[in-house]
Order: structure tokens, then sequence, then C-alpha cells
């Protein structure tokens, strides 16, 4: 079955400053990416998702980018806000199959 | 409240009881999907139903784990016998499939933590 990878575990950035977490897939076949956020205690909220047919695709402050050949995406967080303090989670999915594989997270804290 | 939904939010058992968590998809979703999450870790699949079919099952679903969708609507996951190693946030999920006009993208609910004594 597929195998996500994410990093960092966490990453501290001030306000203002821009936030970068990455992952990588380990099946080919896979061809849909969402980003969820987890705040503590609530449910994963779709932030963002990515098709294999699109390189990047960009939402506000919110960017993904999937580079298919080196199997890895990216999220991007630009001027981040403490409001952005929480935990992502990306996902991928493989063609044809029903269930998402996630990432192990990464904890991000926005420094006011 | 329009989105997925789930009870209880909090359940604690001892160790050898039967539970039983209840979700409630969007209502026009076809999809359904439980999941579990350990501290610190993403959701892992456990189980996938399309309307009332369980189409797939996790290996991590063991004997002890049933899940039911009977009318296509709302699902249960019954947990037997429950073991330390079973506690865990439970987390449902729903999407509207393509073959009826949606783009699959998985909604989640709030989860059930559940603590095994």
């Amino acid at each position: 079955g597929e195998n996500v990878e994410q990093h960092p575990s966490t990453l501290s950035v001030q306000e203002g400053d821009s936030a970068v977490i990455k992952c990588t897939y380990s099946d080919s076949a896979s061809n849909y990416f969402p980003w969820y956020k987890q705040e503590l205690g609530k449910r994963p909220q779709l932030i963002i998702d990515i098709r294999s047919n699109v390189g990047e695709k960009k939402d506000q402050r919110i960017a993904v980018t999937l580079n298919k050949t080196a199997k890895h995406f990216s999220l991007h967080i630009t001027e981040t806000q403490p409001e952005d303090s929480a935990v992502y989670f990306c996902a991928a999915k493989e063609t044809g199959a029903n269930n998402l594989f996630f990432g192990t997270g990464t904890r991000l804290t926005v420094i006011p | 409240d329009t989105g997925v939904s789930q009870d209880p939010r909090h359940k604690i058992t001892k160790r050898g009881q039967n539970v039983t968590f209840r979700c409630d998809p969007i209502s026009e979703h076809n999809r359904l999907y439980w999941y579990r999450q350990t501290l610190g870790q993403g959701p892992e699949f456990l189980t996938y139903f399309q309307n009332e079919a369980q189409l797939e099952k996790s290996r991590l679903l063991s004997d002890r784990f049933s899940a039911e969708r009977p009318k296509g609507s709302f699902s249960t996951l019954e947990i037997q016998r429950t073991e330390q190693g079973d506690s865990a946030m439970y987390l449902c999920a729903s999407s509207l499939g393509p073959r009826s006009g949606g783009t699959d993208t998985q909604y989640f609910g709030p989860g059930t933590r559940l603590t095994v004594l």
C-alpha cells in the first residue's frame, strides 16, 4: 500500500513568515493529495487539495505544489498568523482506491 | 449543522466491555469511512461503505470490530471485548462519489475518543 512521509514533525515560525511542510509518497499511482488542519481536540479540516493533473494550486495564503516525478508535494503558508497554529496532515489516495493514507503530521506554531 | 456528526464524543470503558459508536454523515454523501487516530499520528483507515455496502476493510479491523450502515445513511462501529490498545480517537468521514456528481473529498466528523481502562 501507499506510504506517506511528512517533514518536519514540528515547525515554529514568527508571525508573518512563511511555513513549508513537505510530504513524499511511494505509490506512483496516487493521484489525489489533500491537506488537513487539525486543531487540538477538533476534527481534521480540509484546507486545500490537489490532483495529479495539476502542478500547483493556490487559495489565498495557502498553496500546494506537486512533483509527480519526484513523488513529493508541499504545503506553503504565507504571512502566517497565530490562528494558523495547528497540526497539519498530508494525505494521498491511490487511483481506484477509496481510503486516504496520511502522513504523521506537522505541529506548526506561529509565534506572535 | 450540516457537517458529519459523531456520538458519543467521549467514551470511557473497562477492558472487556463492548462499545458502539455512531456516525451521521453529510446527508447527500453516499460514501462513509471510519479511521482510527492515536496520539501523535495521522488517521489510519479502518473501513469504507458505499451506500449500505461495506466494500473495504483494513487489516487493522480485527474480528472484534464490526461496522454497519444499514440504510445507507448513519453508520455504527462496534468494538467487542475492548482492549487497552483500542484506546484512540475514532473518526468518521463522508464523501460524495464522482459518479454521484461529487469530487470524493472526505469531510471528517469530530471523532469519538475511546479510553479503555
